[in-house]
């Protein structure tokens, strides 16, 4: 089955206690991004990557970094979160086909920095 | 850079054509325009795509005119389970691939 995965799927942490939010696609997208989404704001891309060891920032990557070693992999590495941070976070990928973006959304994951 | 702008919110009777209108007046000359469909605490979902004119799918119908600073997306016969946010979606173009969702528009689907 086509999917995106993420890992944890609900996380609470403490202020300043590195985590990484895992995500991977089976389809062999190029397009991999990362959103985070807050009530009231809408979905804010943080980072995205084009392909392997290509990565840009979004409208919101302070304090979040990334990688992309593996095609499949685009790991979310929180450094030293913050309660500003607490958000549902979704990872996606897509194939890269001229303008075209048809975006694939993992189930999210819930964030709870104290 | 390429921004949208759509209703709030908007309310219809089960039943009913939806039209949800969004304005992307800086829309890139090779960007296409792309809607989503979510429900609470789930990840967006793919409705449509297009480019220019009209596209069909078995779920909805997207109208682009010839300026392409706005699309309408159409939802025939909604039901309660159509209940959701849409958001449309435009890439920057010109070689950039950040991607920016609007704040979306809650449609509120009653009985």
């Amino acid at each position: 089955e086509a999917q995106v995965t993420q890992n944890p799927r609900y996380l609470i942490t403490v202020t300043g206690k590195k985590l990484t939010v895992t995500c991977s696609q089976n389809m062999n997208h190029e397009y991999m991004s990362w959103y985070r989404q807050d009530p009231g704001l809408g979905l804010r891309q943080i980072y995205y990557s084009m392909n392997v060891e290509v990565t840009d920032k979004g409208d919101v990557p302070e304090g979040y970094k990334v990688s992309r070693k593996e095609k499949r992999n685009f790991p979310l590495i929180l450094e030293s979160p913050s309660p500003n941070q607490t958000s549902l976070y979704f990872c996606a990928s897509s194939p890269i086909e001229g303008g075209r973006y048809e975006q694939y959304f993992g189930p999210g994951t819930r964030l709870t920095v104290t | 850079l390429a921004k949208t702008t759509q209703p709030i919110s908007m309310d219809s009777y089960e039943g009913q054509e939806v039209n949800i209108t969004c304005s992307h007046n800086n829309i890139a000359t090779n960007d296409y325009i792309t809607w989503y469909q979510q429900f609470p605490s789930q990840g967006p979902r793919f409705i449509i795509q297009g480019y220019k004119t009209k596209v069909t799918n078995e779920v909805a119908s997207l109208f682009i005119p010839a300026d392409r600073k706005s699309s309408t997306l159409s939802l025939p016969r909604v039901s309660l389970s159509d209940t959701a946010v849409y958001y449309c979606l435009v890439g920057l173009g010109a070689g950039s691939y950040q991607l920016t969702f609007g704040k979306g528009t809650k449609l509120s689907v009653i009985p």
